[in-house]
């Protein structure tokens, strides 16, 4: 069962506007961790942000933030003033008790001069 | 500064041989996975490790085998290389303790299966 749901395949954002990207997780387990990662088209995996399923405040690095709803089971990464450079692939990804990863199949973020 | 490395960017094979795909890491992480990653499909597990000589299939074992004879090596072995095997193959460690650390990725493999 697939475990991470991304249910954009694609988004366009205009320079300088906040892109918030979806991500639903399925779980029974009271303890994981959640992720975010940046795929450009050079290949690399760069981690953006993390959230625990304990943290009580949305986690936030930078220009990026996590929108956590623990209730909804919903973690989408919010964007904030989008830079040609942020135009890449993004996975999100939890982490079960096992240590084990599982991804979505990614959003592809385009950001418009 | 963390370091996974693998072993080719760019690999050419042609069907039936056998593949070697090595990754290195130089964290003592206990933790190592091989991902697969195809258009659409996002990233598939292969196998994952969480220590020398142990492994675990992943989603999606089938026509792959691996090897962790040494803490900072996990090798993924193709042993009849398939057309449908041509894909990006991704290697990742990560620390035993969970919590806060994420996965550290290689670059990446490009394999073709001609």
């Amino acid at each position: 069962a697939q475990k991470i749901t991304q249910t954009q395949p694609g988004m366009f954002v205009q320079e300088k506007e906040a892109v918030t990207l979806d991500c639903t997780y399925d779980t029974s387990d009271p303890s994981y961790g959640l992720f975010w990662y940046k795929q450009p088209s050079s290949g690399e995996m760069i981690f953006l942000i993390y959230q625990g399923s304990y943290d009580q405040q949305n986690a936030t690095e930078g220009r990026y933030s996590l929108n956590f709803q623990k209730a909804r089971k919903s973690a989408n990464l919010v964007i904030s003033a989008s830079q040609l450079g942020d135009s890449a692939m993004y996975f999100c990804a939890m982490r079960d008790p096992g240590n084990q990863f599982y991804f979505g199949t990614g959003t592809s973020l385009t950001v418009i001069p | 500064d963390v370091k996974v490395t693998q072993s080719s960017r760019y690999l050419v094979k042609r069907t039936g041989e056998k593949v070697f795909l090595e990754c290195v890491q130089d964290m003592d992480h206990e933790n190592m996975f091989w991902y697969r990653q195809d258009p659409g499909l996002g990233l598939r597990l292969i196998y994952f490790s969480y220590d020398v000589k142990m492994k675990e299939k992943g989603d999606i074992p089938e026509g792959y085998s691996v090897s962790r004879e040494k803490k900072e090596r996990f090798s993924l072995i193709l042993e009849s290389a398939s057309t449908n095997q041509t894909s990006m193959y991704l290697c990742a460690s990560s620390p035993l303790a969970g919590g806060r650390d994420t996965q550290y990725f290689g670059p990446g493999t490009r394999l073709t299966v001609l």
